[in-house]
């Protein structure tokens, strides 16, 4: 059972578009919800992250929007750079441990 | 300051045998988690250690072991390998009540 859905797969964008890419969570109890940015074998990269208080949260061309009654969560990024092509991640977790739960990950390939 | 560190950065190993990966945390960080991240796919959680006690688990096998040291430090163990353990190993560290989780470069383990 996947805890977080993450969608598309894989996304083409063209340079100085905007790439959006979606998470939906099932588990109420998720208060935590980071987006991770990795290139090919190098460890996952915090790039954002936001709690369920928050709607809307920007840091220079990348933005999350939370919508907690749909229990989705989205990563927009704006202006998107060839720079920016890489694996994308949502996570979630809750509790005390506070281990993360990940999406399976979005491909996204800017092109120049 | 050195972001969280892990050795060695690759591996090859055949069926049968036993490996240890070490992590150094972020300086400050107390807490130490790992994932197993196979190719394609998102990381998964193994274990979490806080205070030299693992605190969490994932759904991996006994063969699957580690340890903390009182310098915060962590060792991850894998005993009598399998193919299918061949992925990226990746630690992430995190301290007091944050919830950011800072990743390492990860370690490759091939087994043959």
């Amino acid at each position: 059972q996947q805890q977080v859905k993450q969608s598309p797969q894989s996304l083409i964008v063209q340079k100085g578009g905007i790439s959006i890419i979606n998470c939906a969570y099932e588990n109420t109890a998720f208060d935590y919800f980071p987006w991770y940015q990795q290139f090919p074998g190098k460890g996952p990269a915090l790039l954002i992250a936001i709690r369920p208080d928050v709607s809307e949260k920007k840091e220079g061309r990348f933005t999350i929007s939370f919508n907690k009654s749909a229990k989705q969560f989205s990563l927009h990024i704006m202006d998107s750079q060839p720079g920016d092509s890489a694996t994308y991640f949502c996570a979630a977790c809750a509790g005390n441990n506070r281990k993360l739960i990940w999406g399976l990950g979005t491909s996204l390939a800017v092109n120049p | 300051d050195a972001g969280v560190t892990q050795s060695p950065t690759h591996l090859i190993k055949t069926r049968g045998q036993q490996v240890t990966l070490r992590c150094s945390p972020k300086s400050g960080h107390d807490t130490v988690s790992w994932y197993q991240q196979a190719l394609g796919q998102g990381p998964q959680f193994i274990f979490q250690y806080y205070e030299e006690e693992e605190r969490q688990r994932g759904n991996f096998p006994d063969r699957f072991s580690g340890h903390q040291f009182p310098n915060y430090s962590s060792e991850l163990n894998v005993n009598a390998l399998l193919l299918g353990d061949s992925a990226l190993y990746l630690c992430a560290s995190s301290g007091g009540a944050q919830d950011t989780q800072y990743f390492g470069p990860g370690t490759r383990l091939t087994v043959l």
